[in-house]
């Protein structure tokens, strides 16, 4: 089975701070890891992945996450936040083999409040 | 145009009756998901169907049907409500199958189901 942890529930920063967001995962299979945002009053929609290859994966709105097999660990970075960046974001990951091949399990969800 | 639309957005019912709540994508995607996010936030893959076909039935109540009419629609019925029925629905597309986990994902906005 897999598991994903999203240890902080809500994260507050300033406009134009770096942000970090943790998640770490535990399963006994390899795993595709994905981060997920949902907007206020929308629907979730896919920010990045990690399938394979480099363990550094960009957005095309500057974050980045670090695959780390050792740390189990996939945590969503940027540099400098805007307000727009306010939502909540979701760790999922997703088992390469065996019966749940195919499932995404979500972490809880991370809340980041940008305030200006 | 919104891609994955749910309906209704808020649901309150009494326990023991039938409802259903109505899923449509415009993105001519071939699968369809439903996920349930109880209250700990936890997003759990329930039911996933390919071209009309039932591919993924989790460990789910007989209780809740899923009806795809046409590959562009997936309900969700669920008879004699149960409080612990409470929760956020949420439905998804992807383009192929569920199986092939590096899909895309979109997903509607929700559906907050309130059983009193």
């Amino acid at each position: 089975a897999q598991s994903v942890t999203q240890l902080d529930s809500q994260v507050p920063v300033f406009e134009e701070a770096p942000v970090e967001l943790r998640c770490n995962y535990s399963s006994s299979v390899s795993v595709y890891l994905f981060w997920y945002v949902q907007y206020p009053n929308q629907g979730l929609q896919l920010l990045l992945k990690y399938l394979s290859g480099s363990t550094l994966v960009e957005s095309i709105n500057g974050f980045e996450a670090e695959f780390n097999k050792s740390q189990t660990s996939f945590h969503l970075r940027k540099p400098s936040v805007h307000i727009s960046d306010t939502a909540e974001y979701f760790c999922a990951v997703s088992p390469l083999s065996g019966g749940s091949q195919g499932n995404l399990i979500f972490g809880k969800g991370t809340k980041l409040s940008v305030k200006p | 145009d919104t891609a994955v639309s749910q309906t209704p957005k808020y649901l309150v019912t009494q326990m023991g009756n039938d409802k259903s709540i109505k899923c449509e994508q415009n993105l001519g995607h071939d699968t369809m998901y439903w996920y349930k996010q109880d209250s700990k936030k936890f997003l759990k893959i329930m039911f996933s169907y390919n071209n009309k076909e039932l591919i993924i039935n989790e460990t789910v109540p007989n209780r809740f049907s899923p009806k795809s009419p046409d590959k562009a629609h997936l309900n969700l019925h669920i008879n004699s409500l149960e409080l612990g029925d409470s929760a956020v629905y949420f439905c998804a597309s992807s383009q192929r199958a569920s199986r092939v986990t590096n899909e895309k994902l979109f997903f509607g906005s929700g559906t907050q189901l309130s059983v009193l």
